[in-house]
């Protein structure tokens, strides 16, 4: 079957630097996204991986390790505003998003 | 690109009653994607359209959904006879449909509210 594992909940401090996995499993690979959903809003695109290795975007970078079956988020320079939910999905072979249910960043003071 | 719209933003209903959203994707986007998502969960995957041909739903969709996207456009989904357990956020999202990277961009959703 389609699994996408990711912690349910982080809890990190502003300032700070935090990393979220996510491990996949898909019938064929056609990619790795990362989300980001506030409270009662719609998810916003964050980052794509396909080929191995660290995609930097400003405080934001995303990792794939495609023999693993593994990525990560990592955001830097946390603030306040980053406390949201993060979607890990992946793309099938059908091209279809295969979502995580989301790891809750709860930043604090 | 004024970006993925949905139409209304939150619906209250009756159990029993039938209700229809609107999504209007991102102009030139061929392909247009029907979500669903309850609270503390990813979305869950209702449908999928490129242009006006609908090529794939959801096994876990009942008969009472239906969608439709007559002109390759907008997109419409209707819930028959809505039941307690289809609160949730409908959520539409689009992508061209081309290149490898194929992102989705998601409209602000529908909260709907079945009483």
């Amino acid at each position: 079957g389609q699994n996408i594992d990711q912690p349910t909940e982080m809890t990190a401090t502003e300032g700070a630097i935090v990393q979220i996995n996510c491990t996949y499993q898909t019938s064929g690979f056609n990619g790795l996204f990362w989300y980001q959903q506030h409270a009662g809003e719609a998810p916003t695109f964050l980052s794509y991986n396909v080929l191995d290795g660290l995609e930097e975007k400003g405080r934001f970078s995303s990792f794939l390790s495609r023999s693993k079956g593994y990525s990560y988020l990592l955001l830097k320079e946390l603030q306040m505003k980053d406390s949201a939910s993060y979607l890990c999905a992946a793309m099938d072979s059908n091209y279809q998003l295969i979502w995580g249910a989301g790891t809750k960043l709860i930043i604090k003071p | 690109d004024t970006g993925v719209s949905q139409d209304p933003r939150h619906k209250i209903t009756k159990r029993g009653q039938n209700v229809t959203f609107r999504c209007d994707p991102i102009s030139e986007h061929n392909r247009l994607y029907w979500y669903r998502q309850t609270l503390g969960q990813g979305p869950e995957f209702l449908t999928y359209f490129q242009n006006e041909a609908q090529l794939e739903k959801s096994r876990l969709l009942s008969d009472r959904f239906s969608a439709e996207r007559p002109k390759g456009s907008f997109s419409t989904l209707e819930i028959q006879r809505t039941e307690q357990g289809d609160s949730a956020m409908y959520l539409c999202a689009s992508s061209d449909g081309t290149g490898d990277t194929d992102t989705q961009y998601f409209g602000p959703g529908t909260r709907l509210t079945v009483l």
